[in-house]
C-alpha cells in the first residue's frame, strides 16, 4: 500500500545534538512537508519542498534544515540551534503545488530533550 | 498572510446526535481549498472533506457535511449521527493555489458521550 512512512516513531535528543528525523513516501508526490504541534496546538510548517532539489521555509524554519535529494525523501535535522524542540512532528506530502488534493500524513516522531 | 480561526477548542455531543464546528478564515484570493482533518488520538491525520472555493455547492461525504459561506470566509463541519468513533481533535486547512502550502487552524477537539 503506498503511503508515508515516518521514522523513529520516537526519538531523544541531548543537549547540543543534531537529529534527524526520517520521512519516506512511495505515492509519487512531488511536494512533501514538515509540520511541527505542540500539545493542544495546530500544525506550524517548518519547511516544504514541491520539487527535488528545492525546498522553502515555512513560518518556523530557525533551528531546523531539510534536504530532498530525492523525490521519495524529505528528511529533517533538528539542530542545536533549536532551544525547544520537544514536540511531535509529521511529515506529509501533496501530489503538486496547486493540487485540490490534500495532503496525505504520516504517524508521526515524537522529540523529547534528555 | 492567510489565518485560520477555530472559535471552539473544545466541542462535545452526544452519541447519534448532530454537532457542527466552526472555523473562519481571511484570505485576499477569489480562489483557494479548503479542508476539514480529523486527527484521533493515534495521532495520524485523516482527511474527512474537502471544498472549493469556486463550487457553490457545499460538499459532503456520508455523515460529514460543510457550510461554506464564501462573502462571511466560513467554513463550518457538521457532522450527523455523531459516533464514539468521530471523537477527534478536528483540524480545519486553507490551501492557496498559488503558495502550495497549508494553513492549519488550532484545532476542536470532540468529545463524543455515549
Amino acid at each position: 500500500d503506498g503511503g508515508i512512512t515516518q521514522s523513529p516513531k520516537y526519538l531523544f535528543r541531548k543537549e547540543g545534538q543534531n537529529v534527524t528525523l526520517s520521512c519516506e513516501q512511495n505515492l509519487n508526490h512531488d511536494a512533501m512537508y514538515w509540520y511541527r504541534q505542540d500539545p493542544g496546538q495546530g500544525l506550524r510548517l517548518i519547511y516544504y519542498s514541491q520539487i527535488v532539489n528545492d525546498f522553502q521555509k515555512g513560518d518556523i524554519a530557525e533551528g531546523y534544515s531539510v534536504s530532498r535529494e530525492k523525490k521519495e525523501s524529505f528528511p529533517l535535522t533538528v539542530t542545536s540551534a533549536q532551544k525547544n524542540p520537544t514536540a511531535f512532528y509529521l511529515c506529509a506530502s501533496s501530489r503538486g503545488q496547486t493540487s485540490n488534493q490534500p495532503q496525505h500524513f504520516g504517524d508521526g516522531t515524537r522529540l523529547s530533550i534528555l | 498572510a492567510q489565518t485560520v480561526t477555530q472559535s471552539q477548542p473544545e466541542m462535545s455531543v452526544q452519541e447519534a446526535e448532530t454537532v457542527t464546528l466552526s472555523c473562519t478564515y481571511d484570505t485576499s484570493e477569489s480562489d483557494y481549498y479548503l479542508f476539514w482533518y480529523k486527527q484521533p488520538p493515534s495521532r495520524q491525520m485523516i482527511l474527512v472533506i474537502r471544498q472549493e472555493a469556486y463550487k457553490q455547492q457545499n460538499a459532503t461525504e456520508n455523515r460529514f457535511s460543510v457550510n461554506f459561506q464564501k462573502a462571511a470566509k466560513s467554513f463550518s463541519l457538521k457532522i450527523s449521527d455523531s459516533q464514539l468513533g468521530d471523537a477527534a481533535m478536528y483540524f480545519c486547512a486553507y490551501r492557496s493555489t498559488n503558495a502550495g502550502k497549508s494553513t492549519f487552524g488550532d484545532g476542536t477537539t470532540l468529545t463524543v458521550k455515549p
